[in-house]
């Protein structure tokens, strides 16, 4: 299995409302990284929190690392339409120039 | 802002074919890296580069190569494509490993 996992696979809710959506990983990391990918294009990163911070905020976007859980959040309020897209998070482990990508969470924002 | 320009957004090809992907980067990166993503796969890495004439193997680089001759320019080659090779290919660069990826727009490679 792949070392960030997202959860939940899909998610669907109405504008205005916030979304939130949860990654695992399994061996120590150095940061995490969330991206976005809109349908049909490249990925488009969001927040990069670093393995000695516990939470970071950018607009509307709030992120949360649990080292001790392995496990991320990334909370997203007042959601709009155009926040329609997949949601992937990225680790970086401690040793290393790779990023290992999980399958991403597909959000759906309905007007 | 970076910008990381693929070379084709779309592109059809034959089994047994050689094709080149290529991609450009405008900001002078070190590091640069090819993806492939499939549905229900994610994003799996092909092959990376961290400078000029180097490379390394990623988690799948079977069936594949790379080229690094010009520190903007990174190519990924199929040397005999063949289907499972069809897939969305993502270039990536970024200044160096502690900071984030920029993402070319992909290309949507057939192989028929």
């Amino acid at each position: 299995s792949q070392q960030g996992e997202e959860d939940p696979q899909a998610l669907s809710i109405q504008e205005g409302e916030n979304a939130t959506m949860n990654c695992s990983y399994k061996t120590s990391i150095n940061n995490l990284q969330w991206y976005r990918q809109n349908s049909g294009r490249g990925l488009v990163h969001l927040i990069l929190i670093r393995s000695n911070e516990r939470e970071k905020h950018s607009g509307r976007l709030r992120v949360t690392l649990d080292t001790s859980k392995k496990s991320s959040s990334l909370l997203i309020t007042a959601s709009r339409a155009a926040d329609t897209a997949s949601y992937f998070c990225a680790t970086r482990q401690a040793a290393g120039n790779k990023l290992t990508f999980g399958g991403g969470t597909r959000v759906l924002v309905k007007p | 802002d970076v910008k990381v320009t693929q070379s084709s957004r779309y592109l059809v090809k034959r089994t047994g074919e050689k094709v080149f992907l290529e991609c450009v980067q405008d900001m002078d990166h070190e590091n640069m890296f090819w993806y492939r993503q499939d549905p229900g796969l994610g994003l799996r890495l092909i092959y990376f580069s961290y400078d000029v004439k180097m490379k390394e193997k990623g988690d799948i680089p079977e069936g594949y190569s790379v080229s690094r001759e010009k520190k903007e320019r990174f190519s990924l080659i199929l040397e005999s494509a063949s289907t499972n090779q069809t897939s969305m290919y993502l270039c990536a660069s970024s200044f160096n490993s502690n900071q984030p990826q920029h993402f070319g727009d992909g290309t949507r490679l057939s192989i028929l």
